[in-house]
């Protein structure tokens, strides 16, 4: 089966450090760019950061940027997300999801995983 | 505020059809990124819906269909269906600040 599986949120206070996990089956993991979009709670979707297929490359949008770091294990068909200094900004639902397209500016989600509620709080 | 806009909300009734619009600019859907539209069921995972602008993902029904001119796009929705109802997201490329950028979603109502 295609699937996109999360694990790793919680609560975490103010400041603190949480490591997401994202682990991936039923297709060619190493073939893809794979990315985190997040979505705090009430809200819209918000795109968080990319990994290239062979980690080569990384992007991040600005509200995270310097904070968090992705990465992945290609022989374990697993993407992470290494989230610090965190805020009560940084609460959502943390999405796991796979990139599809040729160039940059024709990339689109083509399958998400259920999610993990991160919650920053003291 | 998103870089993309879309009305907050949009009714019809079964049956009827509705579109929902996103509006960008020469830094995302007028630069020629591509446009793409999600569906957010209440308590579950946003879906692919339309991707490139126009095409179906299969499994997708052809109630649903895209299209883009200029600066902005268009979700419409034919026929609507109770099940329809759910927030839908479009999402694009931003040259401007260099990522990948969602549109502020639409709540969808069926009446």
């Amino acid at each position: 089966e295609v699937q996109l599986v999360e694990s790793g949120g919680g609560l975490v206070q103010p400041g603190g450090s949480l490591r997401l996990s994202c682990a991936a089956s039923g297709f060619t993991f190493s073939s893809y760019a794979m990315s985190w979009v997040r979505q705090a709670p009430g809200k819209g979707l918000e795109w968080a950061s990319v990994i290239i297929n062979n980690g080569g490359d990384t992007f991040y949008a600005d509200s995270v940027k310097g904070r968090f770091t992705i990465s992945r294990d290609n022989s374990k068909n697993t993407l992470y997300l290494q989230m610090n200094s965190l805020g009560a900004d940084d609460t959502a639902v943390y999405y796991c999801a796979k990139f599809r397209g040729v160039m940059m500016t024709e990339w689109y989600f083509d399958l998400w995983g259920r999610g993990t509620l991160v919650t920053v709080s003291s | 505020q998103s870089v993309l806009t879309q009305p907050p909300s949009v009714s019809g009734a079964p049956g009827q059809t509705v579109t929902i619009s996103c509006t960008g600019s020469s830094s995302n859907i007028g630069a020629s990124s591509d446009v793409h539209w999600y569906q957010q069921l209440p308590g579950t995972a946003p879906r692919l819906l339309i991707y490139a602008n126009t095409n179906r993902p299969s499994g997708v029904p052809d109630r649903f269909s895209g299209s883009k001119s200029g600066t902005s796009a268009s979700l419409a929705i034919t026929g609507l269906q109770a099940e329809d109802e759910a927030d839908y997201y479009c999402q694009s490329y931003d040259n401007g600040v260099s990522g990948w950028v969602f549109g502020g979603g639409t709540k969808l109502t069926v009446l």
